[in-house]
C-alpha cells in the first residue's frame, strides 16, 4: 500500500542552524501539507502545497520556513534558522484530491533545537 | 473557524470493555469529520471518515463514530478493546473548499489486560 515516508526520523540541531526535512508523498498526490505537534499539544497546520505554490499557510508559518518540491517526488521543509521553540514532531501528509480533504501522513519526524 | 475539542487526555479501559474517545467540534458550515491513529513510532492512520450521507460510519479494527449535528459531536466508539488498540487517537475536522485538518489535542487509549 502506498504510503508517505520522511527523513529522518530524527534530527537534532544547534539553535540558529539550517535543517531540512524531506518527504516524500504518495506518488499520484498532489496536495501536500507539512503539520507540527509540539510535546503535549496539538497537531498544528503550517502550510499546504499545490501546483508548485503554497496554496494556504498558518501564522506559524513565517519567513524562517519554506517548502519546495526540488523534483517529481520529494517535498521539503526548511527552516532557516532554528530557535528552541521550533522543537516538535513535523508531519507531512498528501492529497490525491481536494474532495473531502482526505489527507495520507508520514511518521514524523522529531526535531530536537538545543 | 473550525475548533475541536476531546474530552480527556487519557482514557483507559480493560480489554474487551466498551471504548468510547470523545469528540465536540465548532463549524458555520457542515463539517468533515476524521478520527485518525498513531501507534507508537508511527504516523497518523486514517481510522475513519464522514463527510456526507450516512451519519454513523464504520472504520478499521472495529471502530465506529456516529456524526450528531445536534450534539456537535463525533464520538469514537469500539464495542470491545483489544490489547493492539492502545495508541493516541485523534479527531479532526475541516470543510469544503479548506485546505487543512484542524485537530483536537488528541486522547491517549491505555488497554488494561
Amino acid at each position: 500500500e502506498p504510503e508517505v515516508t520522511q527523513t529522518p526520523s530524527h534530527q537534532v540541531t544547534q539553535m540558529g542552524q539550517e535543517v531540512i526535512l524531506r518527504c516524500v508523498p504518495i506518488s499520484n498526490h498532489l496536495y501536500f501539507y507539512w503539520y507540527r505537534q509540539i510535546l503535549g499539544q496539538k497537531v498544528e497546520f503550517l502550510v499546504s502545497f499545490y501546483n508548485n505554490e503554497i496554496s494556504e499557510k498558518s501564522e506559524i508559518f513565517d519567513d524562517q520556513f519554506s517548502v519546495e518540491r526540488p523534483d517529481g517526488s520529494n517535498f521539503t521543509l526548511k527552516i532557516r534558522s532554528t530557535k528552541l521553540e521550533d522543537s516538535a514532531m513535523y508531519f507531512c501528509a498528501s492529497s490525491g484530491t481536494r474532495a473531502y480533504n482526505e489527507q495520507f501522513f508520514g511518521p514524523g519526524t522529531r526535531l530536537t533545537v538545543l | 473557524a473550525q475548533s475541536v475539542t476531546q474530552l480527556g487526555s487519557h482514557v483507559s479501559v480493560s480489554e474487551g470493555a466498551l471504548v468510547l474517545l470523545r469528540c465536540n467540534y465548532s463549524s458555520s458550515v457542515p463539517p468533515y469529520l476524521f478520527w485518525y491513529v498513531q501507534y507508537p513510532n508511527q504516523g497518523l492512520q486514517l481510522l475513519l471518515k464522514y463527510t456526507t450521507g450516512a451519519t454513523l460510519v464504520k472504520g478499521i479494527n472495529g471502530f465506529e463514530a456516529e456524526f450528531k449535528k445536534s450534539e456537535t459531536s463525533f464520538h469514537l466508539t469500539k464495542p470491545s478493546a483489544h490489547m493492539s488498540d492502545a495508541a493516541e487517537y485523534f479527531c479532526a475536522v475541516t470543510v469544503q473548499g479548506a485546505q487543512k485538518l484542524v485537530f483536537g489535542q488528541g486522547t491517549r487509549l491505555t488497554i488494561n489486560p
